[in-house]
């Protein structure tokens, strides 16, 4: 079946330094999502990316979708606390269901 | 707007013991899902309804069972709990668009 795999599993890094995460899917998709989750909480929506090469930017957040539509990445420029969380890439199904495929997650955690 | 409702926040069981999960949205979203994460991965779907009145199985749909109860309400059961069902079960719904919209989640501990 369809998977979703996320690098790297954890990431530690001091404030002020960047980040990025990977996300590859064995299918290609035709949109691909990014959720943010705070420990103990709930994952919340962050950005959609549809068209293949397509970038988008919010603040210090950067989404790339990759030109085959099979991986995307996540680069957070000068890290701060503010960006504690697990980030989760997701795309949809592709057995019909209209449900989303998560990837695993990358847990980040900032030090001040 | 109170988006995703989820009761209880918190839940111990012990085994063999059945509860029903409930979710609620106030959106007027079509489709609905539970998911269940455990701790240090993802999510995986157990049951989604894309419609009110049809429900279908997820991936990891063994011990649990749903009810698309009404456009608002998609509630799931656990008709006899496991230890292997201790997780944390998050609800989420979504209208046309691909975004789902997450609940804050029910902690299930099942002894």
């Amino acid at each position: 079946g369809q998977q979703v795999m996320q690098i790297p599993q954890y990431q530690h890094v001091q404030e002020g330094e960047d980040f990025t995460t990977y996300c590859n899917s064995s299918t290609t998709l035709s949109n691909i999502q990014w959720y943010k989750q705070r420990p103990g909480g709930h994952p919340v929506f962050l950005i959609q990316l549809v068209k293949s090469g397509e970038v988008k930017k919010q603040k210090r957040l950067t989404f790339q979708f990759g030109e085959a539509k099979k991986n995307s990445s996540l680069h957070i420029t000068a890290t701060q606390t503010t960006d504690v969380g697990t980030y989760f890439c997701a795309g949809p199904e592709n057995a019909g269901r209209r449900a989303l495929t998560f990837g695993s997650g990358t847990r980040l955690q900032v030090q001040p | 707007n109170a988006g995703v409702t989820q009761t209880p926040k918190f839940q111990v069981l012990k085994t063999g013991q059945s509860m029903t999960l409930q979710c609620a949205q106030d959106m007027n979203h079509n489709s609905m899902y539970w998911y269940r994460q455990d701790p240090g991965m993802g999510l995986r779907l157990i049951y989604y309804s894309a419609s009110e009145g049809t429900t279908d199985k997820g991936e990891v749909p063994n011990g649990y069972n749903v009810s698309r109860l009404n456009k608002r309400e998609f509630s799931l059961r656990l008709e006899s709990a496991a230890p292997s069902q201790t997780s944390v079960y998050f609800c989420a719904s979504r209208m046309t668009v691909e975004t789902q919209y997450f609940g804050p989640g029910t902690r299930l501990l099942v002894l």
